[in-house]
């Protein structure tokens, strides 16, 4: 158990909709980032958040965005849907002592 | 950019023999190199981590060591159980403060134990 949730666990869009992905983290881990994890591959940074502030990029366009909210949750938006944004979407927060990443379950987003 | 190439991609062993995966990185400013385990349907496990003062260490039935001249880093799992059929991630992480959560995976590795 990381103590990380995700919703939803899976949803379906159409190409050019709109999606919105959630997470809440542990009290007190003020970093979170989100991964997209494409079928047959290893997690990609897609951005991090600190402090309700974009702090860190991946190689991602202006249409993923984010925002952290004080209360340890964050959101994930992505606009303008392709096919290729197919994937399972990761959050993960940082535990502050350690550094050690801890990643939640998951949201599997499949754009039609 | 870091760049993490993982070996093999699918590994089968039998039941209570040992498995190992290997990594390469290719940035010498990373420092912290993590391994997840990741089961069906689920998100990424931390099983082990290292950092690059470190050569060695072992959590039980896993170890993981660091060799940062050659700039590869690797997992042994001893005494495998079926329960340890999973796909297993590397990973490597730059030591600024800047780089914060941004991990670089390694491509996976399929482990399969057989009974």
């Amino acid at each position: 158990e990381t103590g990380v949730t995700q919703s939803p666990t899976h949803l379906i869009k159409t190409r050019g909709q709109q999606v919105t992905l959630r997470c809440s983290s542990q009290s007190g881990h003020n970093t979170v980032s989100w991964y997209q994890q494409a079928l047959g591959q290893g997690p990609q940074f897609i951005f991090q958040y600190y402090r309700e502030e974009e702090n860190g990029r991946g190689n991602f366009p202006p249409r993923f965005s984010g925002l952290q909210f004080p209360n340890y949750s964050s959101e994930l938006n992505v606009n303008a849907l392709e096919l290729d944004d197919s994937a399972l979407y990761l959050c993960a927060s940082r535990e502050q002592n350690t550094g050690e990443l801890f990643f939640g379950e998951g949201s599997r987003l499949t754009v039609l | 950019g870091e760049n993490v190439e993982q070996h093999p991609s699918t590994l089968s062993v039998q039941e209570g023999d040992s498995a190992v995966i290997k990594c390469t990185y290719s940035d010498s400013a990373s420092n912290y190199f993590p391994w997840y385990k990741q089961e069906l349907g689920k998100g990424p496990q931390l099983i082990i981590d290292i950092r690059s003062n470190v050569g060695e260490k072992k959590d039980q039935r896993i170890a993981v060591t660091l060799n940062k001249t050659a700039k590869h880093f690797s997992l042994h799992i001893t005494e495998t159980q079926p329960e340890d059929s999973a796909v297993y991630f590397c990973a490597a992480r730059e030591g600024s403060y800047n780089a914060g959560n941004m991990l670089t995976f390694g491509g996976g590795t399929r482990l399969m134990v057989k009974p």
